[in-house]
């Protein structure tokens, strides 16, 4: 079974960094892309950026180049999701999800609430 | 970007009707189009990839349509546990890019 299972909830101060996680799991972590989208509250999907862990080839999009950093560690079939200064702007659930190449999103992690409040 | 419209943001229906869920595309994005469902709290699923085709255990009564810039979601009878938001996304052009959404709601 095709699981992926993201990191739990949670609670930032602006300005700290964070990392949160997706670990996939049920295939070849290596053959698909693993994205991260976000949702800010009562709002729609956003993609920020995609990685194929196969090679660690990275894509973002233009909105969100240079505001996260996108990783992924095949040894542990993990993507990383990462910000160095957090916003109260970022505060969303943020979901990764698994897409084969030219091709919809089949499958999602369950969500991480990231909260940014001073 | 692909900028993704749809129509109209809320549709209020009663269990049983039909209902009919419009996407445009801002260019041709040939039939690279999904579509997902979201309930509250959940991520999305997929229902529909390629414009038209059925994802696993998708149930008949949701159907897609169209290509290159106007697609449709048509579910034919609505059951209770098909109210939810749906998008749809293109996957044509990177980034890909999602439609603000569509509520279908209980009328």
């Amino acid at each position: 079974e095709v699981q992926l299972v993201q990191s739990g909830a949670e609670v930032k101060k602006p300005g700290e960094s964070l990392k949160i996680s997706c670990k996939g799991s049920g295939y070849s972590f290596t053959s698909y892309w693993i994205g991260w989208l976000r949702q800010m509250p009562g709002k729609g999907l956003e993609w920020m950026g995609i990685i194929y862990p196969g090679d660690s080839d990275t894509r973002y999009s233009p909105s969100f180049q240079g505001q996260v950093t996108i990783s992924a560690d095949k040894s542990i079939s993990t993507a990383d999701l990462q910000w160095s200064s957090l916003k109260p702007s970022d505060t969303a659930v943020y979901f990764c999800a698994r897409q084969a190449h030219d091709s919809a999103i089949d499958y999602w992690g369950q969500g991480t609430l990231v909260t940014v409040s001073s | 970007e692909v900028v993704m419209t749809q129509s109209p943001a809320t549709l209020s229906v009663s269990p049983g009707e039909g209902a009919t869920l419009s996407c445009r595309a801002s260019q041709s994005v040939s039939s690279n189009l999904a579509w997902y469902q979201q309930k509250p709290g959940q991520a999305p699923r997929l229902l529909i990839y390629g414009a038209s085709t059925r994802a696993t255990g998708i149930p008949a009564r949701f159907s897609g349509s169209g290509s290159g810039t106007e697609f449709t979601l048509t579910i034919s009878s609505l059951q209770s546990e098909d109210f939810a938001v749906y998008y749809c996304q293109q996957y044509n052009n990177w980034p890909d890019t999602f439609g603000g959404g569509t509520k279908v709601e209980i009328k």
